[in-house]
């Protein structure tokens, strides 16, 4: 496996169901991103993790936790959700680093979530 | 706030020449990045401009004027497999604000 992978590909839920969207990166990354991208609107950054500590919650409902156990791995826990919370959700990874050039993320091909 | 602009829709033929547009209203940002996105795929960096002017990767170039608060990305010598979305986006340390995208249709 190389880059970053996300399962699963799709998912339907109800409003009342909990389950977890999972993101692995093997790239060496230190940094870790949640984006939710709906359709005709900017990908939204959700959360930023960097050496495995959240440094950004970018104003997401509690309905959304995400989890990063270690520098690979990143979680995101979908509990109660609505409707409108429908959309492609994408991770990505990055080299977090002294600001000597681009930061490039590298995404995920994203979850497709349908919430029923 | 932060925003970025871009035009919902281009389309261009092949072999030609298309500029997509950026603008923004925001303060304080390391840099301009561009990226691409398939379809059902994920998005991929395409170029990145720190300072103003042009910068050159291949048959894509991009730009940015700090002083417009403006960039853009151009495509040159079009091939169908440019169709894509493509996002601007500005690096505010450590997280990356996205533009609503581009969607390019290259005809033949």
């Amino acid at each position: 496996e190389t880059g970053v992978t996300q399962t699963p590909r799709h998912l339907v839920m109800g409003m009342t169901n909990k389950k977890s969207l999972k993101c692995e990166q093997h790239l060496g990354h230190n940094a870790m991103y949640w984006y939710k991208q709906s359709a005709k609107k900017p990908l939204e950054l959700m959360f930023v993790y960097s050496l495995e500590e959240r440094v950004e919650n970018n104003s997401v409902p509690s309905r959304f936790s995400p989890e990063c156990p270690n520098s690979s791995h990143l979680f995101l826990h979908l509990h109660t959700l609505q409707p409108e919370d429908s959309a492609l959700y994408l991770c990505a990874s990055s080299q977090d680093r002294v600001r000597t050039g681009a930061n490039v993320l590298t995404f995920g091909a994203g979850s497709r979530l349908t919430v029923l | 706030g932060q925003s970025l602009e871009q035009p919902s829709e281009v389309t261009a033929v092949e072999g030609a020449i298309v500029q997509i547009n950026c603008t923004y209203q925001t303060s304080g940002f390391y840099g301009l990045s561009w990226y691409q996105q398939h379809d059902g795929g994920a998005p991929t960096f395409l170029s990145y401009n720190a300072l103003d002017g042009l910068e050159e990767t291949g048959r894509f170039s991009s730009f940015l004027s700090r002083s417009d608060s403006y960039g853009y990305l151009l495509l040159q010598e079009l091939q169908m497999k440019d169709s894509a979305s493509y996002f601007c986006a500005v690096d505010k340390g450590g997280k990356l604000i996205f533009g609503q995208g581009t969607e390019l249709s290259v005809k033949p």
